[in-house]
């Protein structure tokens, strides 16, 4: 299965720039997806196609990346962005997560 | 409004078998391919299965193969997982959710939890 690595968590302050990583164990073309998981609640989906904004998330999401290697970014963050962030795969079978980067706010 | 809504999750002993269903509405449900994502307690996301639109194919995760299977019903628009020789294992809020390879996991329900122990 294509293992994909993320950072656990990031701390930064409101109005920050934040960028979350995710690396693939081999390439998914760009067949890569965002996902927010706010506690207790379902997650949503924020970017899919490694750079496409779902409709009806903020322009301050925006993801990147192609091959191993993406990247979503928040700019500027803000008090309500206070989640966990998984990255997914679907190039490859079975489809598979990250483990979740935890977003908290200072 | 798109709304899918889990049910007939609970506490089940080991060796035993629960059916979860999903209700769905706001958007044509044959029209979309569907899936199963669960998370076990305090853990990340684990997509278990997945069913084509018209079902006629269906695909699952190595761990789940022979006890658990994934079935629709169009007219009803509902999504099915009937789980079965459920295991410790198998606890986890399970999601259904939409599945498309170029969109991801787009329409997600609330979940609902199965929590196996004796």
């Amino acid at each position: 299965d294509t293992v994909l690595t993320q950072s656990p968590a990031l701390a930064v302050s409101p109005g920050e720039r934040v960028t979350i990583s995710c690396r693939a164990s081999e390439s998914v073309s760009t067949l890569m997806h965002w996902y927010q998981q706010k506690p207790g609640q379902q997650p949503t989906l924020l970017i899919y196609l490694a750079s496409n904004l779902e409709s009806g998330v903020p322009a301050r999401f925006s993801g990147s990346g192609s091959g191993t290697d993406f990247t979503l970014t928040i700019d500027p963050v803000e008090a309500d962005d206070t989640a966990t962030y998984y990255c997914q795969q679907s190039w490859n079978d079975p489809p598979t997560f990250g483990a979740g980067t935890k977003l908290e706010l200072k | 409004e798109v709304q899918l809504v889990e049910s007939g999750g609970g506490l089940v002993q080991p060796g035993r078998s629960l059916k979860l269903s999903c209700a769905a509405s706001g958007f044509t449900f044959s029209d979309y391919n569907m899936a199963w994502v669960r998370q076990a307690p305090k853990k990340g996301l684990e997509w278990v299965a997945t069913i084509s639109y018209d079902g006629s194919s269906t695909y699952y995760r190595d761990s789940v193969k022979g006890r658990f299977t994934i079935s629709r019903d169009n007219a009803k628009s509902t999504l099915y997982l009937q789980m079965d020789s459920l295991r410790s294992e198998d606890t986890a809020t399970y999601y259904c959710a939409s599945w498309a390879q170029d969109w991801g996991f787009a329409y997600w329900g609330q979940g609902t939890l199965v929590t196996v122990s004796s």
